[in-house]
């Protein structure tokens, strides 16, 4: 079966770093892009970045570049993201998603189940 | 970046009535790349509509997608009680993807 599991739910303090995983299995990890969409309180979806684990190809959101990290270790088939410096304002559902198609620009047909991070003082 | 707009924010309806969701692009999408997804509370969103029409794996044939360039549809031809969700739709033909801001389909 074709998955992607995501580490727990973390709770952190402002200025602390945090670095969250999704773990990819049933599948060749380094031939599809991975994804991460971050979903605040009660809003709506938005589009991080993505990672190609095959080379480490990696684009991000301009509302996100330089604000995260995202990596990827295709030896244990898992990607990252990762904050040096939390905000109260990156409280929100993280997910990684997986496009359908190997190695070009798809839907996301597979998504982790969300780490929900909470940055409070 | 591609901004996409959907409309209305929410809409009101029955089950067995028809939905119509639109998604506008601020530039037209490349090779009609636009998804459509679902997400309940506490839950994934769920692939509906890649390719801006076609149905993904499992999908029941209520659901269907059209358009290109700028403008697109996702309608749900008879509302199911499980169909109520938030629908999103997504296009992936740029460098930077982006998503809709949702509408909300409730229980009228």
């Amino acid at each position: 079966e074709v998955q992607l599991v995501q580490s727990g739910a973390e709770v952190k303090k402002p200025g602390e770093s945090l670095k969250i995983s999704c773990k990819g299995s049933g599948y060749s990890f380094t031939s599809y892009w991975i994804g991460w969409v971050r979903q605040m309180p009660g809003k709506g979806l938005e589009w991080m970045g993505i990672i190609y684990p095959g080379d480490s190809d990696t684009r991000y959101s301009p509302s996100f570049q330089g604000q995260v990290t995202i990596s990827a270790d295709k030896s244990i088939s898992t990607a990252y993201l990762q904050w040096s410096s939390l905000k109260a304002s990156d409280t929100a559902m993280y997910y990684c998603a997986r496009p359908m198609a190997t190695n070009r620009a798809d839907a996301f047909d597979i998504w982790g189940q969300g780490t929900m991070v909470t940055v409070s003082s | 970046e591609i901004v996409l707009t959907q409309s209305p924010g929410t809409l009101s309806l029955s089950p067995g009535e028809r939905a119509t969701l639109s998604c506008r692009a601020s530039q037209s999408v490349s090779s009609s790349y636009l998804a459509w997804y679902q997400q309940k509370p506490g839950q994934a969103p769920r692939l509906l509509i890649y390719g801006a029409s076609s149905r993904a794996t499992g999908i029941p044939d209520r659901f269907s997608g059209s358009g290109s360039g700028t403008d697109f549809t996702l309608t749900i031809s008879r509302l199911e009680p499980e169909d109520f969700a938030v629908y999103y739709c997504q296009q992936y033909g740029s460098s930077v993807w982006t998503f809709g801001q949702g509408t909300k389909v409730e229980i009228k």
